[in-house]
């Protein structure tokens, strides 16, 4: 069964960083490209970033390049989410996703989110 | 970036009806990668539909979707009281994958 469990979320300051972690089983992990999408209280999905199966091809949205970075640890089979510059726009649950094969941008699994509150 | 605009933003439908949402999108989509999800309270979003309108392992064959270019639907032939949830279409043929804003099925 795939599993996909984030962690990392919390309280953090403006202008902090966070570092979120999306640990994966019941799959071959390298296999799949990953994603993060994020979710505002009461609002809609907005996607985030993705990276390629081996790494080395990322993508993200304007609204936070520059300021989160997305990776990969193969060998552990874990995602990761690099944020900083956090601002209270941020503030959302975070998701991690499973491309639903391979390469693909439909999101076949995802993770149960972790919160992020970015405040003073 | 694709922007994707979907319609109505709630319905208010009981339960045996047949229902059809829309997503359009401010551009064509490529190769119809346009994706339909379900969420309801509290959980993630789940995939119902991929390329347009081939259903995801597992969904239901009441969940249906067509379309291509800039429009596309989502319709669920009979209602089931489970189905009522938000509805998200996200197309991810152009970088940035963008989703549309979603539609509220609720109970009437």
């Amino acid at each position: 069964e795939v599993q996909l469990v984030e962690s990392g979320g919390g309280l953090v300051q403006p202008g902090g960083s966070l570092r979120l972690s999306c640990a994966a089983s019941g799959f071959t992990f390298s296999s799949f490209w990953m994603h993060w999408v994020r979710q505002a209280p009461g609002k809609g999905l907005v996607w985030v970033s993705y990276i390629t199966s081996d790494g080395t091809g990322t993508m993200s949205a304007d609204s936070v390049k520059g300021r989160f970075t997305v990776s990969r640890d193969n060998a552990k089979n874990t995602l990761y989410l690099q944020m900083h510059s956090l601002r209270a726009e941020d503030t959302a649950v975070y998701y991690c996703a499973r491309s639903r094969i391979g390469g693909s941008g439909s999101l076949g699994h995802w993770g149960q989110g972790t919160l992020v509150t970015v405040s003073s | 970036e694709i922007v994707l605009t979907q319609s109505p933003g709630t319905l208010s439908l009981s339960p045996g009806e047949r229902v059809t949402l829309s997503c359009r999108a401010s551009q064509s989509v490529k190769s119809s990668y346009l994706a339909w999800y379900q969420q309801k309270p509290g959980q993630a979003p789940r995939l119902l539909i991929y390329g347009a309108s081939s259903g995801a392992t597992g969904i239901p064959d009441r969940f249906s979707g067509s379309g291509s270019g800039t429009d596309f639907t989502l319709t669920i032939s009979r209602l089931e009281p489970e189905d009522f949830a938000v509805y998200y279409c996200q197309q991810y043929g152009s970088s940035p994958y963008t989703f549309g804003q979603g539609t509220k099925l609720e109970i009437k």
